[in-house]
């Protein structure tokens, strides 16, 4: 049973950088399998931000490409995800989540497996 | 960016109802659509995959549909613990898109 736990700070400074780790259990992150982050301001939606494959090769939400890095660390079977310049608008819960491909095409993919999420607040 | 739209935004139903929320995208997405539940405070699960495939553990009451851009998720019989928010995502291209989601409340 695959298993992603999210950690970092919960608390950064506006103009600052949010940086979380998502950490993979039972299951190795050098699977076929692209490993996404997505997040959930209070209250409202879910909004895509990126993925990494652990080649390196990454895709990312246009809306937010000029702030984020996500990258993997395989000897740690974990990826991370750096947001920079944060303010208010970044206040959400930051979830991590492996993107599963259920057949050849490149779009069938689905986000199957998810960390629990953890809560970011920007803030002075 | 491909938009999703579900309709409705919310809906109140009572226990044994049969339910049907719908999802549109902006343009044609073939059958690469997904399906997730919400429950307040809780990750995400996935329900169903490719439009109409049930994801391994998911009740069988849950079901979709469509191709295109016009996509359903049926829940034949609800029970109590179907009560939360539901969403869309299409995974054709990237920036992979959610829809705005379905508030399932009891009645």
């Amino acid at each position: 049973q695959v298993q992603l736990q999210e950690s970092g700070p919960g608390l950064v400074k506006p103009s600052g950088t949010l940086s979380l780790t998502c950490a993979v259990s039972g299951g190795s992150i050098s699977s076929s399998n692209w490993w996404s982050w997505v997040r959930q301001p209070p209250g409202k939606g879910l909004e895509w931000i990126g993925e990494i494959y652990h080649s390196g090769s990454t895709n990312y939400n246009p809306s937010l490409k000029s702030r984020v890095t996500i990258s993997v660390d395989k000897s740690k079977n974990q990826f991370s995800l750096k947001l920079s310049s944060v303010t208010a608008a970044d206040t959400a819960v930051y979830y991590c989540a492996r993107v599963r491909r259920y057949c050849s095409s490149t779009s069938c993919l689905a986000f199957d497996y998810w960390g629990q999420g953890t809560l970011v607040t920007v803030s002075s | 960016d491909i938009q999703m739209t579900q309709s409705p935004s919310s809906l109140s139903a009572s226990v044994g109802d049969r339910v049907t929320i719908t999802c549109r995208a902006s343009q044609s997405i073939s059958s690469y659509l997904n399906w997730y539940q919400q429950k307040p405070g809780k990750a995400p699960k996935l329900l169903i995959y490719a439009a109409s495939s049930l994801q391994s553990g998911v009740p069988s009451r849950f079901s979709g549909s469509g191709s295109g851009t016009d996509f359903t998720l049926t829940i034949s019989s609800l029970q109590p613990e179907d009560f939360a928010t539901y969403y869309c995502q299409q995974s054709y291209s990237t920036p992979r898109t959610f829809g705005q989601g379905t508030r399932l409340e009891i009645k």
